[in-house]
């Protein structure tokens, strides 16, 4: 496989659940993102990790706990969460995110999330 | 804060109509600028890195330019296979990229 992968492509949840969303890249980068993608807003940056240390979190709420194993693998963990968090969540990789940052991210094609 | 805002938010084109899509970005040292496209049910595809005003980058049918308060994507001879919405993304002294809202294309046969 090539690229950035994420699964599942879709999960329904109830308020209540624990669920977990898993992304792997196979570039070969050092620098792990996971962003939020609401309808007409723009791409909300939650977690940045780089080789494997989380170095940025965005007041993110503690429902959402990632994790990051090794420089291949990103987990997002979920419980309970709102209706509010409904949204596309998408996965992306660089090279770097130090403080040059103009490397490009590479992004997976998301999972679409829905709460009732 | 950075911040990206693009215009227009949405535009439609007959094939063949060539048009440009607007970027204005407000970054503290500016590291580069970014267009991505994405597809419906899809993440954004990485198109274009541009670094400092006056450089242009070509792929196909776009092109994208910048200056130091504005990027633009140029987009000539659109075809139907060009509807997607595209995203401008800027990356600055803050370390993370500040993405733009998109401008959704749709370019009609």
């Amino acid at each position: 496989e090539t690229g950035v992968t994420q699964t599942p492509r879709h999960l329904v949840m109830g308020m209540t659940n624990k669920k977990s969303l898993k992304c792997e890249q196979h570039l070969g980068h050092n620098a792990m993102y996971w962003y939020k993608q609401s309808a007409k807003k723009p791409l909300e940056l939650m977690f940045v990790y780089s080789l494997e240390e989380r170095v940025e979190n965005n007041s993110v709420p503690s429902r959402f706990s990632p994790e990051c194993p090794n420089s291949s693998h990103l987990f997002l963990h979920l419980h309970t969460l709102q209706p509010e968090d409904s949204a596309l969540y998408l996965c992306a990789s660089s090279q770097e995110a130090g403080t040059a940052n103009n490397q490009p991210q590479h992004f997976g094609d998301g999972t679409r999330l829905s709460i009732l | 804060e950075d911040q990206v805002t693009q215009s227009p938010e949405a535009l439609r084109l007959q094939e063949g109509e060539s048009s440009s899509l607007n970027c204005s970005y407000t970054v503290s040292g500016l590291r580069g600028l970014f267009w991505y496209r994405q597809d419906p049910g899809k993440g954004p595809e990485f198109l274009f890195t541009l670094y400092s005003a006056g450089e242009e980058k070509e792929k196909e049918r776009l092109k994208a330019t910048l200056t130091k308060k504005e990027s633009f994507l140029h987009i000539t001879a659109p075809k139907p296979e060009d509807s997607a919405t595209y995203l401008c993304a800027s990356s600055g002294s803050a370390r993370q990229l500040t993405f733009g809202s998109g401008t959704q294309l749709t370019v009609l046969p």
